[in-house]
């Protein structure tokens, strides 16, 4: 199974406020674990990224956590901003095919 | 200044025609990459490409073909005989073999409209 899902698909937080984005993944053979930002009308970007031997990681005001066993990653955004407004997609890559399955998308709003 | 661009930004056509999206990439990345994003079900792998003259068709390559006659570029023609092409597509590429975590890095995207 190669679907990746993610939850919830909108989120509004106020400004200062720690929103979570969670994903779920059934695919064992999945090795990387990176998360996208999409602004409106724009390709998305790299924000942040995990492999599967490493349980959090942090850069910035961004940390994945990772847990493997449950398969589940999550992205938490601290001290969240208005400029973070935007979608956030994670994803996952199968090691043997080097493609990316995409979840389907949080459309965050962070309120002034 | 390097980069992936995509040309054009909005492209409208009319049913039964078939276009073409450009893709130029001057990163030096061996794989290239289109997706198709639709609201609310985030990005589809439509081709990818690890070596110039040789790609595999992605999740849904039905009603799409491409070619990659050079390193650099990767077009993706959208055919009269995909049903419902009104989308926003995204072009990708990544470094291949070197690295074993590739991160993919994005265009701007073309957003088509049949009309």
């Amino acid at each position: 199974q190669q679907q990746v899902k993610q939850s919830p698909q909108s989120l509004i937080v106020q400004k200062g406020g720690i929103p979570i984005i969670n994903c779920a993944y059934e695919n064992t053979a999945f090795d990387y674990f990176p998360w996208y930002q999409q602004f409106p009308g724009k390709g998305p970007a790299l924000l942040i990224a995990i492999r599967p031997d490493v349980s959090e990681k942090k850069e910035g005001r961004f940390t994945i956590s990772f847990n493997k066993s449950a398969k589940q990653f999550s992205l938490h955004i601290m001290d969240s901003q208005p400029g973070d407004s935007a979608t956030y997609f994670c994803a996952a890559r199968d090691g043997s095919a080097r493609q990316l399955t995409f979840g389907s998308g949080t459309q965050l709003t962070v309120l002034p | 200044d390097g980069g992936i661009t995509q040309s054009p930004k909005y492209l409208f056509r009319k049913e039964g025609q078939n276009v073409t999206l450009s893709c130029e990439q001057n990163l030096n990345h061996d794989a290239m990459y289109w997706y198709r994003q639709d609201p609310g079900q985030g990005l589809r792998l439509i081709y990818y490409s690890q070596i110039v003259n040789d790609f595999q068709k992605g999740d849904i390559a039905e009603g799409y073909s491409v070619s990659r006659e050079k390193k650099e570029s990767f077009p993706l023609t959208v055919t009269s005989a995909q049903k419902n092409p009104t989308a926003f597509y995204l072009c990708a590429s990544s470094i291949e073999g070197a690295l074993p975590y590739n991160e993919q890095f994005f265009g701007p995207g073309t957003r088509l409209t049949v009309l």
